[in-house]
């Protein structure tokens, strides 16, 4: 049960896409197409902001999207603003378990 | 609307046991998995343990397997954790979310999770 692999950070100025990547393995991330991503503000419950690799919730902003090759899915946010400044996490599907990232922080300069 | 109200946290000694309640309301309970995630203080999110709707299959994470036991009650619409010998680590925000529609256990959380309930194991 190890977690998948997200940089610590990125960083952006407004109006720019930035990409968080997150690695795994052909056991978990890479054998299935169940994918999540998670936007953390601090102190706030995790928000679901992409499921099944690159679906969107209803009401989730069209700047967010997901997408996955191989062993590493990828959320990117295009049209930074200053409220994406967040922690960013990763999740997938492991047969008997369910791996999270080990979150990445974005800023936005 | 759905809504899940996680209850049952506090101080603990190591070594001692709590369990861990969230009230579920809004959806037809027993057609959903659900999930409990930990988040240390100033740490990442950690899944601890999940459950199928009619509670046949129960997963739990490496570092609780033994000591964390994860039951619902689809009658009362509740979901709990009864965690024992508890350890410093096991401090941290637990939350309980709601798998996806039509998903198994292990899927990761969709849309709805609960605001948390503050475990901290000290002496």
């Amino acid at each position: 049960q190890s977690a998948l692999t997200q940089p610590a950070s990125v960083s952006g100025s407004p109006g720019q896409s930035i990409t968080i990547s997150c690695t795994g393995t052909s056991s978990d991330l890479g054998g299935y197409n169940y994918v999540s991503w998670y936007q953390q503000h601090p102190g706030k419950a995790p928000k679901l902001i992409i499921y099944a690799v690159s679906d969107r919730p209803s009401g989730v902003s069209h700047r967010f999207s997901g997408s996955k090759s191989t062993n590493t899915a990828s959320l990117t946010i295009s049209g930074l603003q200053a409220e994406d400044e967040a922690d960013y996490y990763c999740a997938s599907y492991a047969s008997s378990s369910i791996l999270f990232g080990g979150g990445t922080k974005l800023t936005v300069l | 609307e759905v809504q899940l109200v996680e209850s049952g946290g506090g101080l603990v000694k190591p070594g001692g046991s709590l369990r861990l309640s969230c009230a579920a309301s809004g959806f037809s309970f027993s057609d959903y998995a659900l999930t409990w995630v930990r988040q240390a203080p100033g740490k990442g999110l950690e899944w601890v343990s999940s459950i199928s709707g009619s509670s046949t299959h129960k997963y739990y994470a490496d570092s609780v397997k033994g000591r964390f036991t994860i039951s619902r009650d689809n009658a009362k619409n509740s979901l709990f954790l009864q965690m024992n010998s508890l350890r410093a680590d096991d401090t941290a925000v637990y939350y309980c979310a709601r798998a996806p529609p039509d998903t198994t256990a292990t899927t990761p959380p969709g849309g709805y999770w609960g605001q948390g309930t503050l475990v901290t194991v000290s002496a």
